[in-house]
């Protein structure tokens, strides 16, 4: 049984154009996230939604937007892309010991 | 608010040899500390993890980690590296605040193994 899935594993787009991504775990975590890595592979959180709030929402460009339709789902929209937008993205979630569990990852190119 | 910062960003050694990935936090109150891995094209899978209790924590694949929290720090170590631990190791912070927990992780550090 997958425990954070997320789709589509790929994403190629053109600039300019809005895209979803979408999040779902099957743990019965309370806090889920959205984390952006870059070519470099540096990690980086993006959103965290706990009990259907937005709770941490760091410095990303407001084209970025969580939408959480449920305890279970969050999922990533972006309007506008640009071309720094091509990154991996990964959703997890978590528990009271902090530990995240991890999708496999969303690759999204912007051409 | 808090840090975490990891020693090298490549590290190198032989097949056989001792693996050291050094990570060091900054908190302000008791962290949960994690390390991470991601293999090529893959997601992130729990190396091993400290929350309370015992300062030497040891995870799979034969890792294993020591709190000290006088050096805030949580180094990684394996005693003799395999051509498989070839990935990205992250060190990662998590704190509770008001609502649930924030995870920090460190740039990351690529583990190379040659043989």
């Amino acid at each position: 049984d997958t425990a954070v899935s997320q789709t589509p594993k790929y994403l190629v787009t053109q600039m300019g154009n809005d895209k979803s991504i979408k999040c779902e775990q099957n743990l019965g975590h309370d806090t889920m996230y959205w984390y952006k890595q870059d070519s470099k592979k540096f990690l980086k959180i993006m959103f965290s939604y706990n009990n259907k709030e937005l709770i941490i929402n760091e410095t990303v460009p407001n084209r970025f937007s969580p939408k959480s339709p449920d305890k279970a789902h969050l999922n990533l929209h972006i309007n506008s892309l640009e071309l720094g937008d091509s990154a991996v993205y990964f959703c997890a979630s978590s528990q009271e010991t902090g530990r995240a569990f991890f999708g496999p990852g969303t690759r999204l190119t912007v051409l | 608010a808090q840090s975490v910062t990891q020693l090298g960003s490549h590290v190198s050694v032989s097949e056989g040899a001792l693996v050291l990935l050094r990570c060091n936090y900054s908190s302000s109150v008791p962290p949960y500390l994690f390390w991470y891995v991601q293999y090529p094209n893959q997601g992130l899978q729990l190396l091993l993890k400290y929350t309370t209790g015992a300062t030497l924590v040891k995870g799979i694949n034969g890792f294993e980690a020591e709190f000290k929290k006088s050096e805030t720090s949580f180094h990684l170590t394996k005693p003799s590296a395999h051509m498989s631990d070839a990935a990205e190791y992250f060190c990662a912070v998590s704190r509770g605040s008001t609502g649930g927990f924030k995870t920090i992780f460190g740039a990351g550090t690529r583990l190379f193994v040659k043989a």
